[in-house]
């Protein structure tokens, strides 16, 4: 078990720019979350895909943001036209779920600067 | 907007001490988690408690859940250095249930040695 692995450790950019991460979950996890986190902020829920399908993306996400998981297993987050209110964690989460939510295991997080 | 709301938002202790750190949420959920956040780090899972439980234990850890009351304990006993961390609860809401977990806001523990 290697865990959920994200790169980049840390991303600065300039306003304006576009920016993407990418996350490795766990490889037998079949579900895979990405949340923002902000400075003594708890995390706040981004999206999240099942395989490759993506069943939810928070009503609070910019259409800058977009997120794939293509065949099932890494995933990128890619934000457009970054602007300074970006600037944040960005955590990928992944879990084996059934019906109901059990733990989630996270990667040690993308932070952005955005200048 | 955030489901969970810890209470208190810090806390400092002396070695030894137990931390007591309470959540409440709003809207009924199938389970309550308890996770761990060391500074710049991502999060790790401590501990769940499911909506028809009411206590649970793991090592140092004791959480208790009152549905009717809509909050959760979490009890660290015997606390060391290196419990000082920001400490999270999250719930697997009924309504969305399947798909995302809700934080709240944390709780920022510093045990002092």
């Amino acid at each position: 078990d290697t865990g959920v692995s994200q790169n980049p450790r840390h991303k600065i950019t300039k306003r304006g720019q576009n920016v993407t991460f990418r996350c490795d979950p766990i490889s037998e996890h079949n579900r895979l979350y990405w949340y923002r986190q902000t400075l003594g902020q708890g995390p706040e829920f981004l999206t999240y895909f099942q395989n490759e399908a993506q069943l939810e993306k928070s009503r609070l996400l910019s259409d800058r943001f977009s997120a794939e998981r293509p065949k099932g297993s890494f995933s990128t987050l890619e934000i457009q036209r970054t602007e300074q209110g970006d600037s944040a964690m960005y955590l990928c989460a992944s879990s084996y779920s059934g019906f109901a939510n059990e733990k989630l295991f996270f990667g040690s997080g993308t932070q952005l600067s955005v200048l | 907007s955030q489901q969970g709301e810890e209470d208190p938002q810090a806390l400092s202790i002396q070695e030894g001490e137990n931390a007591t750190m309470n959540c409440s949420y709003k809207t009924s959920i199938n389970n309550l988690q308890w996770y761990r956040q060391n500074s710049g780090r991502g999060l790790v899972h401590l501990i769940l408690i499911r909506s028809n439980e009411r206590e649970k234990h793991s090592g140092r850890l004791r959480v208790t859940l009152d549905t009717s009351k809509k909050s959760s304990s979490l009890l660290i006993t015997a606390s060391r250095a290196a419990d000082t961390a920001s400490y999270f609860c999250a719930t697997d809401v009924m309504e969305t249930s399947g798909s995302r977990l809700t934080f709240g806001e944390g709780t920022q523990l510093t045990v002092n040695p």
